[in-house]
């Protein structure tokens, strides 16, 4: 089975820290992908990235970067953490496109970081 | 945006079929529809997906209606595990990275 690891089911932080938020997976996948999750509003894709080193926007990037040095890892990094980034974090990975495509529209995901800034 | 529309809640008896119905009225060609769901405190879990036929799996059936307009959830022995926030995602193309999910159906199942 797919596995996808999150370094952390909670985490607290303080209003300026720098956060890192690390996602593995077990399967060789080349996409990985990072979304938060808040009340009402679903899923919001933040980034994603479909091969080492290579990274692209998602539907709010705003306040966040990420990292992929190794295929089995991507990491999101809050630069300096905000209230407003308290949230549900949720990361998630996909074989390429078994049609010739990039990707591969099943997810796996984790079990997700519920982070709090104070 | 979704451009799904599904309703926000529905009950179901233990043992019953579960059918979650979803509107996806801008579908087109080549676009496909995905269900995911998400039990609580878990990441949202995969469950089917379909073009025009009819799809059925260890999971679930996936009822796609002729005009390819709405399509039908169906879990057909609800079980209690079975309680979950169930999302309809798309209409998209094979190979778009961008799964918008909504709200869902907040699926409950009563014992």
């Amino acid at each position: 089975d797919v596995k996808v690891t999150q370094s952390s089911r909670y985490l607290v932080k303080r209003t300026g820290e720098k956060v890192f938020l690390e996602c593995v997976q077990d399967m060789d996948h080349e996409n990985m992908f990072w979304y938060r999750q808040d009340p009402g509003l679903g899923l919001r894709l933040i980034y994603f990235s479909y091969d080492v080193k290579m990274k692209e926007k998602g539907d709010i990037p705003e306040g966040y970067s990420v990292s992929r040095e190794k295929k089995e890892r991507f990491s999101l990094i809050l630069e300096s953490a905000s209230t407003n980034q308290t949230s549900m974090y949720l990361c998630a990975s996909s074989p390429s496109g078994t049609s010739g495509t990039r990707f591969d529209n099943e997810q796996f995901f984790g079990p997700g970081t519920r982070l709090t800034v104070l | 945006d979704a451009k799904t529309t599904q309703p926000p809640s529905m009950d179901c008896a233990e043992g019953r079929a579960a059918n979650l119905p979803c509107n996806h009225s801008t579908i087109s060609g080549n676009e496909y529809v995905y269900w995911y769901r998400q039990i609580h405190s878990q990441g949202p879990q995969y469950i089917i997906h379909g073009l025009k036929n009819n799809e059925t799996n260890e999971m679930a059936s996936l009822i796609i209606t002729e005009d390819r307009k709405s399509s039908t959830l169906i879990l057909p022995h609800a079980t209690l595990r079975d309680t979950a926030v169930y999302y309809c995602i798309g209409p998209l193309p094979l190979g778009n990275e961008k799964l918008t999910f909504g709200t869902g159906t907040r699926l409950t199942i009563i014992p």
